[in-house]
């Protein structure tokens, strides 16, 4: 079955530098990726989408590639703050329309 | 503010009771999923309905149940509750390239 991969082990980074996720996927070839981010308590909220003609995407900090040869995208935050802490999510949706989401990784910037 | 309502926020019940959670969708979407998130775990896939009609179908216990009605509101029915039902459940609606989930209902079962 498809599946997604991210590192479950929590992310420290000092602020101000950059963060980057990763995120892995098996047994299929997604037409896009989505990225999420997720507070404690709260719903996910869309980052960014990735299609799988584009290589690379950005939105202010925020910066996702796509490698379809890999299987894999990486979800970058440059000049890292506090207020980036929280887990961040990558999902694509496979051919039932489900969206396959990965357990996420949990990013913590220090001050 | 991502336009989608969940009613209760938070329901404590006792184990064996039913309840039922209420979901409105952003106007103009058709689709409507559901999602159970227990205390730090990844996002559980449920079940999806498009336009009332039930489209996918994921880990969903036989003691759950949902429906979506002409209005496109949904309602997710948990029955026979146990302790370890209980979760955040979020409901998202949105187009295939977009989800938009709701707040969320903490359900604890006691």
């Amino acid at each position: 079955s498809q599946k997604i991969e991210q590192n479950s082990e929590a992310l420290n980074i000092q602020e101000g530098k950059t963060a980057t996720l990763t995120c892995n996927y098996t047994n299929y070839s997604p037409a896009y990726l989505q990225w999420y981010r997720q507070d404690p308590g709260r719903g996910p909220v869309f980052l960014l989408l990735i299609r799988e003609n584009e290589k690379e995407k950005r939105k202010e900090r925020l910066k996702v590639t796509f490698d379809t040869t890999l299987k894999q995208s990486l979800f970058h935050i440059t000049a890292s703050q506090p207020a980036d802490s929280a887990t961040y999510l990558c999902a694509f949706r496979d051919s039932n329309y489900q969206l396959i989401w990965g357990a996420g990784t949990k990013l913590i910037i220090k001050p | 503010d991502s336009g989608v309502t969940q009613t209760p926020k938070h329901l404590i019940t006792a184990t064996g009771q039913r309840v039922t959670l209420r979901c409105s969708p952003r106007s103009g979407d058709l689709s409507v999923y559901w999602y159970q998130q227990s205390l730090d775990q990844g996002l559980q896939f449920l079940i999806q309905y498009y336009n009332g009609e039930e489209r996918a179908k994921g880990n969903i216990l036989e003691r759950f149940s949902a429906q979506q009605f002409p209005d496109l509101h949904s309602e997710l029915n948990l029955s026979s509750l146990e302790l370890g039902d209980s979760a955040l459940y979020f409901c998202a609606s949105g187009p295939d390239t977009e989800a938009f989930f709701g707040q969320g209902t903490r359900l604890t079962v006691v």
